[in-house]
């Protein structure tokens, strides 16, 4: 039983397409949140939600949007697609502060 | 200075042998302290919490120093398999994301036959 699931794991897409991520939870968690890794390792929050509000937007783009159709789901939609978008995008929920992440998607922008 | 700090490494280290590092945090109103695992093109996962009290799990340990504001984690008997990206996690409530979690970038560890 996979707690976190994203989907797809690799997306490898041209410049300009508009592309979408998934992420569903089965823990209960109340907050969801999308992070970006890009190639430095670097882990910096993208966005959370906590009860289908949108708590923090960490200066990011407005091509990246999120959206969550109930608790246990948070999808991130991209559009116009850019080089720099190319990262891995980890998906995570959590209660407390601790937080379980998705395995991640590989986003390969050509 | 920067919110949460680490040495990104790599710290080579023989197997078998005992290891620590160290994460500086700047806002001395931080809450919660965790550790994370990562393998490489893999998800981050929980290690463990840093309780104020310092707390062991196994061959782990991790301790809180608030005066100094840094915790730190310490690998007895290294396996090959400790091999891999350890990252703080500070929670607080100035800067960081959603509430208030800011990793730090990650000190990278090799553990060598």
């Amino acid at each position: 039983d996979t707690a976190v699931s994203q989907t797809p794991k690799y997306l490898v897409t041209q410049m300009g397409n508009d592309k979408s991520i998934k992420c569903e939870q089965n823990l209960g968690h109340d907050t969801m949140y999308w992070y970006k890794q890009d190639s430095k390792k670097f882990l910096k929050i993208m966005f959370s939600y906590n009860n289908k509000e949108l708590i923090i937007n960490e200066t990011v783009p407005n091509r990246f949007s999120p959206k969550s159709p109930d608790k246990a789901h948070l999808n991130l939609h991209i559009n116009s697609l850019e080089l720099g978008d190319s990262a891995v995008y980890f998906c995570a929920s959590s209660r407390g502060g601790a937080l379980h992440f998705g395995n991640g998607t590989r986003l390969t922008v050509t | 200075r920067k919110e949460v700090e680490q040495d990104p490494g790599p710290f080579n280290v023989p197997e078998g042998a005992t290891v620590a590092f160290n994460c500086t945090y700047s806002n001395s109103a931080s809450q919660s302290f965790f550790w994370y695992r990562q393998d490489c093109r893999k998800e981050p996962k929980l290690l463990m919490s840093v309780y104020s009290s310092g707390n062991e799990d196994g061959r782990f340990t991790a301790q809180l120093n608030r005066a100094s504001q840094y915790i730190s984690l310490l690998i007895r008997d290294s396996k090959l398999s400790d091999s891999a990206t350890y990252l703080c996690v500070v929670v607080g409530y100035s800067g960081g994301g959603a509430d208030g979690l800011t990793f730090g970038k990650g000190t990278h560890l090799i553990i060598q036959p």
